[in-house]
């Protein structure tokens, strides 16, 4: 059963355009969500992260929004360059009661900015 | 500060034959580790964690194993490999006792099976 459901599964964004991408979850437990992103022959790097006592964070042209009544969260990309060019992963955790701080992945977003 | 090391990079391997991938972290002590595998469209699929040495837990029933003999060395291992074990592995730690902290991951391994 898929924890953290992703979408959409690929993305194409003009240079200069926002990219969006979707994540939705079930577990009302889960208390922190980050977002991965991950160059070809990498491994994933975290991006940004948020809690759901806030309901927007942001870091440069990364943003997250999320929506606790919705269970759902996404990333915001301004400005998408080239470079942005990547797979992205949202995740989430429960870290109440845990000792492993265990992460449920989506199934990423392979993003490409066209030039 | 902390760094994870995986190797090989890419490793190319014949079907039956036995696996060993490492991982190592420094600049941390009793981290919480993490082999996962990354297969194309289907993200990232957890196989075994570790809290501490010698304590290992399995999520998926499979062809592999993993060990760690001491604190900040995590080993996967196969005695015969399948086809099905390609894949791009990864190896990730996060702070013990704080699970709270994000996760880090190490550049992975390409393995494929002949």
């Amino acid at each position: 059963q898929q924890q953290v459901k992703q979408s959409p599964q690929s993305l194409i964004v003009q240079k200069g355009g926002i990219s969006i991408i979707n994540c939705a979850y079930e577990n009302t437990a889960f208390d922190y969500f980050p977002w991965y992103q991950q160059f070809p022959g990498k491994g994933p790097a975290l991006l940004i992260a948020i809690r759901p006592d806030v309901s927007e964070k942001k870091e440069g042209r990364f943003t997250i929004s999320f929506n606790k009544s919705a269970k759902q969260f996404s990333l915001h990309i301004m400005d998408s360059q080239p470079g942005d060019s990547a797979t992205y992963f949202c995740a989430a955790r429960r870290s109440r009661g845990s000792t492993l701080g265990r992460l449920y992945f989506g199934r990423g977003t392979q993003l490409t900015v066209w030039p | 500060s902390q760094t994870i090391h995986q190797w090989p990079a890419t490793l190319v391997q014949p079907v039956g034959s036995p696996l060993s991938l490492e991982c190592t972290v420094e600049g941390t002590s009793n981290p919480n580790l993490y082999w996962y595998r990354q297969a194309a469209g289907r993200g990232l699929q957890l196989l075994f964690y570790s809290v501490g040495i010698g304590q290992i837990s399995s999520e998926v029933p499979q062809n592999l194993s993993a060990s760690r003999p001491q604190d900040r060395q995590f080993i996967l291992s196969s005695k015969k490999l399948l086809l099905s074990d390609s894949g791009f592995y990864l190896c990730a730690w996060s702070p013990g006792l704080h699970s709270n902290q994000p996760q880090h991951f190490g550049d992975g391994t390409r393995l494929s099976i002949l």
